[in-house]
């Protein structure tokens, strides 16, 4: 089932940084991406999704650049805050499937 | 706005018992929905999604005999565990979604099951 890998598994970060979360996948029927926030002991939550058609989706401080060629996309997320620790989920999913899911980068951000 | 509530939150049962586990839907159809497992060690592993008015479909190595899902109507899911072992434990999470296309899942904060 491991069709979405995620890289690094965990990244500390200060304040203000930027944090870089790297996604990939091997499906190439894949046409939809979407990031989980989870914190603990709560279900993941959509951060942000980006479509194959596209190369770019940004909201706010968090961007997703995707490379349909190479089956690969990253979160980018500006102006890190302490609040944003937490686990990031990069799946991928197509038509009226479920995602699969990576298996996560868990993000600190230290003030 | 969308919400969706898993019942109950935590549950032990003994080695070789079963489970049922709830998925409620509020402010939206819940036309499908999903049910993973996250185990402490491993991401999210798909069990099955079940779309209203269509055959559940079973991921490689869950079965309907192990992990039977009921989805009755568009607000409410449920999944039992049948005879549950150490290997059954870790939080079981369901998503749903109105549509059958990509779109956004609305997760719960999950089951989490311990088995003694």
């Amino acid at each position: 089932q491991q069709q979405v890998r995620q890289s690094p598994q965990s990244l500390t970060v200060w304040e203000g940084e930027t944090a870089i979360l790297n996604c990939s996948y091997e499906n190439s029927a894949f046409d939809y991406f979407p990031w989980y926030q989870q914190f603990p002991g709560e279900g993941p939550a959509l951060l942000i999704a980006i479509r194959s058609v596209s190369d770019k989706k940004e909201d706010g401080r968090f961007t997703i650049f995707f490379n349909k060629r190479e089956k690969k996309l990253s979160l980018h997320i500006t102006d890190s805050q302490p609040g944003d620790s937490a686990t990031y989920f990069c799946a991928a999913n197509n038509n009226n499937n479920a995602p699969r899911f990576g298996a996560g980068t868990k993000l600190s951000v230290k003030p | 706005g969308a919400l969706v509530y898993q019942y109950p939150r935590r549950t032990i049962c003994k080695s070789g018992t079963s489970m049922r586990m709830e998925c409620q839907a509020v402010g939206f159809q819940a036309t499908s929905v999903a049910w993973y497992r996250q185990s402490p060690q491993k991401t999210f592993e798909l069990i099955a999604l079940s779309t209203v008015n269509s055959a559940i479909k079973y991921e490689q190595n869950f079965t309907q005999e192990k992990f039977p899902i009921s989805h009755p109507n568009l607000s409410f899911s449920s999944m039992t565990v049948l005879n549950a072992y150490l290997e059954d434990r870790g939080l079981y999470l369901c998503g749903a979604r109105s549509g059958t296309g990509p779109e956004r899942l609305f997760f719960g904060h999950g089951t989490k099951l311990s088995v003694l």
